[in-house]
Protein backbone atom coordinates (compact mmCIF):
# COMPACT_ATOMS: atom_id res chain seq x y z
CA UNK A 1 0.00 0.00 0.00
CA UNK A 2 1.42 3.79 -0.58
CA UNK A 3 2.43 5.46 1.60
CA UNK A 4 4.48 8.52 2.81
CA UNK A 5 7.54 8.66 4.00
CA UNK A 6 9.62 11.20 5.92
CA UNK A 7 13.71 11.70 6.82
CA UNK A 8 15.27 11.83 8.47
CA UNK A 9 12.99 10.19 11.57
CA UNK A 10 14.68 11.86 14.39
CA UNK A 11 17.13 15.67 13.88
CA UNK A 12 18.67 17.53 16.60
CA UNK A 13 19.85 20.61 16.17
CA UNK A 14 21.62 23.54 17.75
CA UNK A 15 19.39 26.61 18.24
CA UNK A 16 20.16 29.11 15.62
CA UNK A 17 21.01 26.40 12.83
CA UNK A 18 19.08 25.58 9.76
CA UNK A 19 17.00 22.20 9.36
CA UNK A 20 15.64 20.39 6.12
CA UNK A 21 13.07 18.17 6.93
CA UNK A 22 12.56 15.68 4.13
CA UNK A 23 9.13 14.29 2.33
CA UNK A 24 8.11 11.69 -0.04
CA UNK A 25 4.39 12.31 -0.75
CA UNK A 26 1.91 9.38 -2.13
CA UNK A 27 3.08 9.58 -6.02
CA UNK A 28 -0.40 10.26 -7.28
CA UNK A 29 -1.30 13.25 -4.46
CA UNK A 30 -1.31 16.56 -5.88
CA UNK A 31 -1.89 18.59 -2.25
CA UNK A 32 1.13 17.92 0.13
CA UNK A 33 0.76 19.46 3.45
CA UNK A 34 2.80 19.94 6.89
CA UNK A 35 1.73 19.44 10.63
CA UNK A 36 3.47 19.87 13.61
CA UNK A 37 2.93 18.70 17.18
CA UNK A 38 4.64 20.03 20.13
CA UNK A 39 4.94 17.28 22.93
CA UNK A 40 1.76 16.33 24.46
CA UNK A 41 -0.23 18.79 22.36
CA UNK A 42 -2.97 19.01 19.22
CA UNK A 43 -1.83 18.78 15.73
CA UNK A 44 -1.56 22.02 14.09
CA UNK A 45 -1.36 22.84 10.39
CA UNK A 46 1.56 24.43 9.46
CA UNK A 47 0.86 25.14 5.29
CA UNK A 48 -0.46 23.38 2.29
CA UNK A 49 1.05 23.64 -0.92
CA UNK A 50 -0.89 22.52 -4.36
CA UNK A 51 0.60 23.13 -7.96
CA UNK A 52 4.10 24.61 -6.78
CA UNK A 53 2.77 27.07 -4.81
CA UNK A 54 1.72 27.56 -0.81
CA UNK A 55 -2.07 27.11 -0.89
CA UNK A 56 -2.82 27.57 2.56
CA UNK A 57 -0.45 28.51 5.75
CA UNK A 58 -1.16 29.18 9.03
CA UNK A 59 0.00 31.71 11.51
CA UNK A 60 3.07 29.71 13.04
CA UNK A 61 4.03 29.63 9.43
CA UNK A 62 6.04 32.89 9.29
CA UNK A 63 9.27 33.72 7.63
CA UNK A 64 11.71 30.83 9.40
CA UNK A 65 9.60 28.92 7.49
CA UNK A 66 9.88 27.68 3.62
CA UNK A 67 8.69 24.45 1.84
CA UNK A 68 9.57 23.40 -1.74
CA UNK A 69 8.87 20.76 -4.18
CA UNK A 70 12.78 20.48 -5.68
CA UNK A 71 11.83 17.57 -8.07
CA UNK A 72 9.22 15.13 -8.68
CA UNK A 73 9.38 13.22 -5.69
CA UNK A 74 10.71 15.22 -2.50
CA UNK A 75 8.61 17.94 -0.81
CA UNK A 76 10.68 20.03 2.23
CA UNK A 77 9.93 22.28 5.05
CA UNK A 78 13.05 24.13 5.97
CA UNK A 79 13.26 26.14 9.13
CA UNK A 80 15.86 28.60 9.05
CA UNK A 81 17.44 29.99 12.72
CA UNK A 82 15.76 27.06 14.39
CA UNK A 83 14.38 28.06 18.48
CA UNK A 84 13.70 26.03 20.91
CA UNK A 85 10.44 26.06 20.56
CA UNK A 86 10.75 24.52 17.62
CA UNK A 87 11.16 21.17 19.09
CA UNK A 88 8.28 18.75 17.96
CA UNK A 89 7.12 16.66 15.89
CA UNK A 90 6.70 17.60 12.31
CA UNK A 91 4.41 15.41 9.93
CA UNK A 92 3.77 15.60 6.51
CA UNK A 93 0.81 15.02 4.87
CA UNK A 94 -0.60 14.26 1.14
CA UNK A 95 -3.92 13.69 -0.63
CA UNK A 96 -5.65 13.15 -4.00
CA UNK A 97 -6.88 15.68 -5.86
CA UNK A 98 -10.21 14.08 -6.46
CA UNK A 99 -12.55 10.96 -6.96
CA UNK A 100 -12.24 8.42 -4.10
CA UNK A 101 -10.65 8.56 -1.19
CA UNK A 102 -9.69 12.39 -1.85
CA UNK A 103 -10.91 13.23 1.55
CA UNK A 104 -8.55 11.71 3.65
CA UNK A 105 -4.84 12.92 4.33
CA UNK A 106 -2.78 10.47 4.54
CA UNK A 107 0.11 11.45 7.48
CA UNK A 108 3.87 10.32 7.50
CA UNK A 109 5.69 8.38 10.44
CA UNK A 110 7.01 12.04 11.53
CA UNK A 111 10.02 13.64 11.83
CA UNK A 112 11.15 14.68 15.83
CA UNK A 113 13.16 17.72 15.74
CA UNK A 114 15.33 18.57 18.94
CA UNK A 115 16.60 21.98 19.49
CA UNK A 116 19.34 22.10 21.70
CA UNK B 1 -14.21 29.34 20.46
CA UNK B 2 -12.61 26.12 19.65
CA UNK B 3 -13.57 24.44 16.57
CA UNK B 4 -12.57 21.03 17.62
CA UNK B 5 -14.03 19.81 21.39
CA UNK B 6 -12.58 16.60 22.65
CA UNK B 7 -14.03 16.55 25.82
CA UNK B 8 -12.55 13.25 27.26
CA UNK B 9 -8.93 13.21 28.26
CA UNK B 10 -8.45 9.68 29.10
CA UNK B 11 -11.10 6.50 28.31
CA UNK B 12 -10.64 3.10 29.96
CA UNK B 13 -12.46 0.36 28.42
CA UNK B 14 -11.99 -3.35 28.55
CA UNK B 15 -11.24 -5.92 26.01
CA UNK B 16 -14.09 -6.43 23.99
CA UNK B 17 -16.31 -3.89 24.91
CA UNK B 18 -17.36 -1.23 22.62
CA UNK B 19 -16.21 2.75 23.43
CA UNK B 20 -17.48 6.25 22.44
CA UNK B 21 -15.02 9.25 22.19
CA UNK B 22 -16.38 12.32 22.04
CA UNK B 23 -15.90 15.12 19.26
CA UNK B 24 -18.29 18.34 19.40
CA UNK B 25 -17.49 21.02 16.30
CA UNK B 26 -18.44 24.04 15.37
CA UNK B 27 -18.09 25.50 11.87
CA UNK B 28 -20.57 27.65 9.60
CA UNK B 29 -19.82 26.29 6.27
CA UNK B 30 -22.54 23.75 4.95
CA UNK B 31 -19.89 22.01 3.12
CA UNK B 32 -17.54 20.17 5.93
CA UNK B 33 -15.54 16.94 6.30
CA UNK B 34 -14.72 15.55 9.88
CA UNK B 35 -11.73 12.80 10.31
CA UNK B 36 -10.82 10.53 13.17
CA UNK B 37 -7.23 10.02 13.13
CA UNK B 38 -5.26 6.94 15.74
CA UNK B 39 -1.64 8.47 17.00
CA UNK B 40 -0.35 4.96 18.53
CA UNK B 41 2.84 5.30 21.07
CA UNK B 42 4.88 4.97 18.15
CA UNK B 43 3.63 8.73 17.21
CA UNK B 44 2.40 7.98 13.79
CA UNK B 45 -1.35 9.51 12.66
CA UNK B 46 -3.30 6.88 11.05
CA UNK B 47 -6.57 7.73 9.54
CA UNK B 48 -9.30 5.94 10.79
CA UNK B 49 -12.78 7.36 9.25
CA UNK B 50 -14.46 10.13 7.66
CA UNK B 51 -17.34 11.94 7.15
CA UNK B 52 -18.95 14.37 5.01
CA UNK B 53 -21.43 16.70 6.18
CA UNK B 54 -23.65 15.71 3.39
CA UNK B 55 -23.88 12.01 3.96
CA UNK B 56 -26.54 10.48 4.84
CA UNK B 57 -25.71 7.48 6.36
CA UNK B 58 -23.46 7.20 9.00
CA UNK B 59 -19.70 6.24 8.04
CA UNK B 60 -18.56 2.93 9.06
CA UNK B 61 -15.18 0.73 8.47
CA UNK B 62 -14.51 -2.45 10.32
CA UNK B 63 -15.02 -1.94 13.91
CA UNK B 64 -15.03 1.46 13.79
CA UNK B 65 -18.02 3.64 13.35
CA UNK B 66 -18.78 7.50 13.59
CA UNK B 67 -21.97 8.74 15.05
CA UNK B 68 -22.86 11.64 13.28
CA UNK B 69 -25.55 14.18 14.49
CA UNK B 70 -25.46 17.06 12.33
CA UNK B 71 -27.98 18.98 14.46
CA UNK B 72 -25.68 18.30 17.82
CA UNK B 73 -22.71 19.26 15.91
CA UNK B 74 -21.39 15.95 17.31
CA UNK B 75 -19.07 13.43 15.45
CA UNK B 76 -18.60 10.68 17.93
CA UNK B 77 -16.18 7.62 16.74
CA UNK B 78 -17.61 4.48 18.53
CA UNK B 79 -15.51 1.34 18.39
CA UNK B 80 -17.09 -1.77 18.74
CA UNK B 81 -14.94 -4.78 20.55
CA UNK B 82 -12.26 -3.18 21.66
CA UNK B 83 -9.02 -4.78 21.22
CA UNK B 84 -5.59 -4.13 23.14
CA UNK B 85 -3.91 -2.53 20.13
CA UNK B 86 -6.51 -0.30 20.36
CA UNK B 87 -4.60 1.96 22.90
CA UNK B 88 -3.61 4.65 21.46
CA UNK B 89 -4.56 8.71 20.97
CA UNK B 90 -7.81 8.96 19.20
CA UNK B 91 -7.87 12.53 17.44
CA UNK B 92 -10.87 14.24 15.77
CA UNK B 93 -10.74 16.82 13.06
CA UNK B 94 -12.39 18.92 10.71
CA UNK B 95 -11.92 20.38 7.30
CA UNK B 96 -13.79 23.37 6.53
CA UNK B 97 -15.51 24.10 3.34
CA UNK B 98 -15.62 21.42 0.18
CA UNK B 99 -12.13 22.19 -1.46
CA UNK B 100 -9.16 19.25 -1.53
CA UNK B 101 -6.18 20.51 0.24
CA UNK B 102 -8.26 22.34 2.59
CA UNK B 103 -6.22 22.07 6.86
CA UNK B 104 -7.62 19.63 8.81
CA UNK B 105 -8.45 21.77 12.39
CA UNK B 106 -7.36 18.95 15.24
CA UNK B 107 -8.68 18.36 18.68
CA UNK B 108 -6.82 17.86 21.79
CA UNK B 109 -7.71 14.27 21.88
CA UNK B 110 -8.71 11.36 23.69
CA UNK B 111 -6.41 8.62 25.19
CA UNK B 112 -8.11 5.48 25.15
CA UNK B 113 -6.55 2.23 27.22
CA UNK B 114 -7.86 -0.73 26.84
CA UNK B 115 -7.29 -3.81 29.43
CA UNK B 116 -7.63 -7.11 29.43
Amino acid sequence: EPEVTQTPSHQVTQMGQEVILRCVPISNHLYFYWYRQILGQKVEFLVSFYNNEISEKSEIFDDQFSVERPDGSNFTLKIRSTKLEDSAMYFCASSAAGGPGHNEQFFGPGTRLTVL
Amino acid sequence: AQKITQTQPGMFVQEKEAVTLDCTYDTSDQSYGLFWYKQPSSGEMIFLIYQGSYDEQNATEGRYSLNFQKARKSANLVISASQLGDSAMYFCAMREGARAGTALIFGKGTTLSVSS
